[in-house]
């Protein structure tokens, strides 16, 4: 049964800093991996999808990667904003592209 | 990408009623799913809705509580049937467009009981 896990589950630091939120899966069989923003209350909004065959993408100041091997990934934001503060969700789609299981989150606050 | 439309966007409901909520998408889509988030909890996925057919539920949800209508390719409904606090969540619609595997979520419905 695949976990996914989330590391820290908060984290606070000064604006200008860059920053990394871990991700770790148990099942490697994944078909790809998405990392989300939610803001307090609201949905979800995409923010990076890496397909099982990458290893990472870029959007912006934003950089996700992935090691199907070692079950983790990295989402890495460069020159953090305020407008960063939100939770943070990881999710990996099983093998069968279909069920989609979710990480409980990082609580990201960028202090300015 | 796909644009969707949750209807509503949130409610305070009495324990005993029932609510449904509405998923509304720009373009035909292969799958919708229904996902709750209980508070400071991640997502929870509810169920698979078909078109066509029943949905799909998942270990500890069922058909009763949460009936779920999928007309056509672009619409579905979930209704969270005779309500008790403990349905305070946010529910959320997410959709995955035809050869595509990427997920898009709706802006949430938050549901209060009391």
């Amino acid at each position: 049964k695949q976990e996914v896990t989330q590391i820290p589950a908060a984290l606070s630091v000064p604006e200008g800093e860059n920053l990394v939120l871990n991700c770790s899966f148990t099942d490697s069989a994944i078909y790809n991996l998405q990392w989300f923003r939610q803001d307090p209350g609201k949905g979800l909004t995409s923010l990076l999808l890496i397909q099982s065959s990458q290893r990472e993408q870029t959007s912006g100041r934003l950089n996700a990667s992935l090691d199907k091997s070692s079950g983790r990934s990295t989402l890495y934001i460069a020159a953090s904003q305020p407008g960063d503060s939100a939770t943070y969700l990881c999710a990996v789609t099983g093998s069968s592209a279909s069920k989609i299981i979710f990480g409980s989150g990082t609580r990201l606050s960028i202090r300015p | 990408s796909a644009v969707i439309s949750q209807k509503p966007s949130r409610d305070i409901c009495q324990r005993g009623t029932s609510l449904t909520i509405q998923c509304q998408v720009d373009s035909q889509v292969t799958m919708m799913f229904w996902y709750r988030q209980q508070p400071g909890q991640s997502l929870t996925l509810i169920a698979t809705a078909n078109q066509g057919s029943e949905a799909t539920y998942e270990s500890g949800f069922v058909i009763d509580k949460f009936p779920i209508s999928r007309p056509n390719l672009t619409f579905s409904t979930l209704t969270v049937s005779n309500m008790s606090p403990e349905d305070s969540s946010i529910y959320l619609c997410s959709v995955e467009p035809f050869g595509n595997t990427e997920a898009f979520f709706g802006q949430g419905t938050r549901l209060t009981v009391v």
